[in-house]
């Protein structure tokens, strides 16, 4: 089947504008989960979603980043008032596992957020 | 603190020739420990996961060893082709009472360029 999916593939917006970012993870993955790289350096942790228990919020970097998720199915990041700094790339995975064993990650392809 | 670290931000090396990649950990647990590959413009690609209860596992000329004590895992490219070059993420999956506790803690990447 396909695997996950993200939209947009790029994003530009002026700063104090906000974002919505859309994951679709690959069907039957009761696993998904948010990152952000930015450039040249590693995937740093956001928000996790597993099945229908609360998210793991620990990685979000401030208030004016949230998230959401309908079930098993598509996720949303939102990101208020912009700032330079959240320029990145935002990787979205999913995974069939959470607490029954090991966890391999299928990752999209990003959405690339500039701002201005 | 806890940290993740990969010995080289970037490895070059001869084609034919076996590439070794190093991740270290510190004040870390981990259940699993993953790889991963990443090429410029794409998401992760997961590649080898292996236990803590293991010593080493294989996939066609990869390789990745884990050594609980030493707190570190090497990840090896047999044989590297040109097509072998790309950014080698390590990850840890850390340990929860149900088993993998959901995220993964990313270190920040090893480039590999082969040159032929």
């Amino acid at each position: 089947g396909a695997g996950v999916s993200q939209s947009p593939s790029n994003k530009v917006t002026e700063k104090g504008k906000d974002v919505e970012l859309r994951c679709d993870p690959i069907s039957g993955h009761t696993a998904l989960y948010w990152y952000r790289q930015r450039l040249g350096q590693g995937l740093e942790f956001l928000i996790y979603f597993q099945g229908n228990s609360a998210p793991d919020k620990s990685g979000l970097p401030s208030d004016r980043f949230s998230a959401e998720r309908t079930g098993e199915s598509v996720s949303t990041l939102t990101i208020q008032r912009t700032q330079q700094e959240d320029s990145a790339v935002y990787l979205c995975a999913s995974s069939l596992a959470g607490t029954s064993g090991y966890n391999e990650q299928f990752f999209g392809p990003g959405t690339r957020l500039t701002v201005l | 603190s806890q940290k993740i670290e990969q010995n080289s931000e970037a490895l070059n090396i001869q084609e034919g020739k076996t590439a070794t990649l190093t991740c270290n950990y510190t004040n870390y647990s981990p259940a699993y420990l993953q790889w991963y590959r990443q090429d410029p413009g794409r998401g992760p690609v997961f590649l080898l996961l292996i236990r803590e209860n293991e010593k080493e596992k294989r996939k066609e000329r990869l390789k990745v060893t884990f050594d609980t004590t030493l707190k570190q895992s090497l990840f090896h490219i047999t044989a590297s082709q040109p097509a072998d070059s790309a950014t080698y993420l390590c990850a840890l999956d850390l340990m929860n009472y149900g088993g993998s506790q959901g995220n993964l803690i990313f270190g920040k990447g090893t480039k590999l360029s082969v040159k032929p």
